[in-house]
């Protein structure tokens, strides 16, 4: 069990770029979310693939954020046209499918828009 | 609709102390999941426990316990005799019984045990 493992661990970029993210779940987990947290608050559920589909997503997600998995294992979250709220930690986390297993979380990936 | 209260933001204790994390749950679920997760100065989240709705059998785990309580929608976890490694920011978090058992957590609570 190597854990989840996330890519870059930080990213800095100007307003308007274009930045993308990979998440590598734990190997045998089929479920895979996407969070994003703010300074001082609790992570906020982003999006959740089962397998490769994209099951869900929250009204959080605009149009400028998209997210795959495209063989149902490492998965990429895209932020098109960055703008300074986007500024934040995004946390991948993956997990068994069961009713109650617990979701095993990376050390995600800190954005910081100038 | 869904939500985790942690109305404590921060708590600083001494070390040795005993200290009680407090977490309050709102949902119309009957099957629902309860964990807490630790968030040390790294950031990785650290999953300590989880619990289901119909399993309100406090747990203890060396020096850390658990306290479910469904008469009063809450979820408490206390820390026996603190230590400065336990410093960190922990969150409750509720999951839906069905479906995408997204996380709903809190705003956590930050725990400072001084030396």
């Amino acid at each position: 069990d190597t854990g989840v493992s996330q890519d870059p661990r930080h990213k800095i970029t100007k307003r308007g770029q274009n930045v993308t993210f990979r998440c590598d779940p734990i190997s045998e987990h089929n479920r895979l979310y996407w969070y994003r947290q703010t300074l001082g608050q609790g992570p906020e559920f982003l999006t959740y693939f089962q397998n490769e589909a994209q099951l869900e997503k929250s009204r959080l997600l605009s149009d400028r954020f998209s997210a795959e998995r495209p063989k149902g294992s490492f998965s990429t979250l895209e932020i098109q046209h960055t703008e300074q709220g986007d500024s934040a930690m995004y946390l991948c986390a993956s997990s068994l499918i069961g009713s109650n297993q617990p979701q095993h979380f990376g050390d995600g990936t800190r954005l910081s828009i100038l | 609709a869904q939500k985790v209260t942690q109305a404590q933001t921060e708590i600083s204790v001494v070390e040795k102390e005993d200290v009680t994390l407090d977490c309050v749950y709102e949902t119309r679920d009957t099957t629902y999941y309860l964990f807490w997760y630790k968030q040390p100065p790294s950031g990785e989240l650290v999953f300590l426990i989880r619990r289901n709705s119909f399993d309100e059998q406090n747990e203890i785990s060396g020096r850390y316990s658990w306290n479910f309580q469904k008469s009063t929608s809450s979820f408490n976890f206390t820390i026996t005799a603190s230590q400065v490694v336990d410093s960190a920011v922990y969150f409750c978090a509720l999951s839906e019984g069905s479906g995408t058992y997204k996380y709903i957590f809190g705003t956590g609570t930050r725990l400072k045990v001084l030396a």
